[in-house]
């Protein structure tokens, strides 16, 4: 079954430095979301997008966070400035279609560790 | 703000037994549910989706209920075994939105041989 991949699979860095998570949806999909898993607690909405385009996003997506389709394969989140309270596991998923009832497809995560 | 949440945080069942997981949502403009498995390093894998206008769907060994009057979900696993281990998660949409998720808390199913 086709897979969304996602690199690094562990991400450290200082606070105050930018990071990019990366992620490689499935190729026939249109759709692609971010979402986070702080330790311990629930999986959290963060962006979709579609069409280069942001459709919704969530009040945790402030100004520090950007997402980009930089070609035709990758997806990126990124952070500007870390914060501590960013540490967590960060999922990319994707569907073929963006209305709900679509199936989401995850991928395995980035565990972002902010020091 | 209204959420999705779980009843137990683990279950704990012998292989071969039937497990029941339970979600509570609050949402009433929900029409869309989800369960998702949750194995040790890995992303939310889909298990099983139900819509508002179904009470009851089955798939392999696995059945979700939706009582809509009572705002409750339940995910129903036959015949555990060891591989089922892991955290489940329901999770709510909207058919009529953007593919926007709403999890609940997670419960942790842990399999005895």
């Amino acid at each position: 079954e086709p897979e969304v991949t996602q690199t690094p699979s562990h991400q450290v860095t200082q606070m105050g430095q930018e990071v990019i998570l990366r992620c490689v949806p499935i190729s026939n999909h249109l759709y692609f979301y971010w979402y986070r898993q702080i330790l311990g607690q629930k999986v959290e909405f963060l962006v979709s997008f579609y069409n280069n385009e942001i459709s919704e996003k969530s009040e945790i997506f402030d100004d520090q966070f950007s997402v980009e389709r930089p070609d035709g394969s990758n997806f990126t989140l990124k952070i500007r400035s870390t914060k501590l309270e960013d540490s967590a596991m960060y999922f990319c998923a994707s569907s073929v279609r963006g209305s709900g009832g679509e199936k989401l497809f995850f991928g395995s995560g980035t565990q972002l560790s902010v020091l | 703000g209204e959420s999705v949440g779980l009843h137990l945080p683990t279950l704990s069942v012998q292989e071969g037994d039937n497990s029941i997981i339970n979600c509570a949502y609050s949402n009433s403009a929900s029409d869309y549910f989800i369960w998702y498995k949750q194995e040790s390093g890995k992303g939310p894998q889909f298990i099983i989706d139900i819509r508002s206008n179904m009470d009851k769907r089955q798939g392999q060994r696995v059945t979700v209920l939706l009582n809509k009057t009572v705002k409750h979900l339940s995910l129903q696993i036959a015949a555990t075994q060891p591989g089922d281990s892991a955290v489940y998660f329901c999770a709510e949409g909207s058919e009529g939105g953007y593919n926007k998720l709403i999890f609940g808390a997670g419960t942790r199913l842990a399999v005895h041989p």
